[in-house]
């Protein structure tokens, strides 16, 4: 059975800083793996797809990698701003036609 | 201007008493979805319809149920509220169920239960 894990749960960082969100999974043999954001009272938007055959993808100031592999994926934000306090999760896609997702990573960017 | 509205968006209900939650959707997409997510958790797929086709999770309880009357409106109810019950409730659509990684999400409706 799939299962993925966000770690940290959550993460506080000063504005301007470059930093890393992680996901794992336990089952390499995805389809491909999402990326969404999730903000209070706006329910979830999507931020990047990669498909099992792409290394990462890339949408202005956020690069998403993926290691099947290794079952990891990391979403990088370059010179975080205050916009991006959100909480961020990953999902990924098996065989039907299910997301299974990550208890997701809540980011603070302090001004 | 919202594609995926969710009402309302806060309920409160008591124990035991039956309580309907309701999406609407102007993209006229295929399927719809219903999502449970507690407090710091990651959101669970109750049931989806595919157009008047209801797929039931294997793990959603009885207590939960969903109705479809036509393509823009689906509603959850929730027979007998448990303290447990206690969660943000999240719609979404997309075109077909090959389209899931293109889903579109209400704002979702925080259930309290006292």
């Amino acid at each position: 059975k799939q299962e993925v894990t966000q770690i940290p749960a959550a993460l506080s960082v000063p504005e301007g800083e470059n930093l890393v969100l992680n996901c794992s999974f336990t089952d390499s043999a995805i389809y491909n793996l999402q990326w969404f954001r999730q903000d209070p009272g706006k329910g979830l938007t999507s931020l990047l797809l990669i498909q099992s055959s792409q290394r990462e993808q890339t949408s202005g100031r956020l690069n998403a990698s993926l290691d099947k592999s290794s079952g990891r994926s990391t979403l990088y934000i370059a010179a975080s701003q205050p916009g991006d306090s959100a909480t961020y999760l990953c999902a990924v896609k098996g065989s039907n036609y299910q997301l299974i997702w990550g208890a997701g990573t809540k980011l603070i960017i302090k001004p | 201007d919202a594609m995926v509205i969710q009402n309302p968006r806060y309920q409160v209900t008591q124990f035991g008493k039956p309580v309907t939650l309701s999406c609407s959707q102007t993209l006229n997409h295929n399927v719809m979805y219903w999502y449970q997510q507690k407090s710091s958790q990651a959101p669970k797929l109750l049931f989806h319809y595919y157009d008047k086709d209801f797929n039931n999770e294997a793990d959603t309880p009885d207590n939960f149920q969903s109705r479809r009357p036509n393509t823009s409106f689906c509603f959850l109810d929730i027979r007998s509220p448990g303290l447990g019950d206690a969660a943000m409730y999240l719609c979404a659509t997309s075109r077909d169920l090959t389209d899931v990684n293109i889903q579109y999400f209400g704002a979702g409706t925080r259930l309290s239960v006292l």
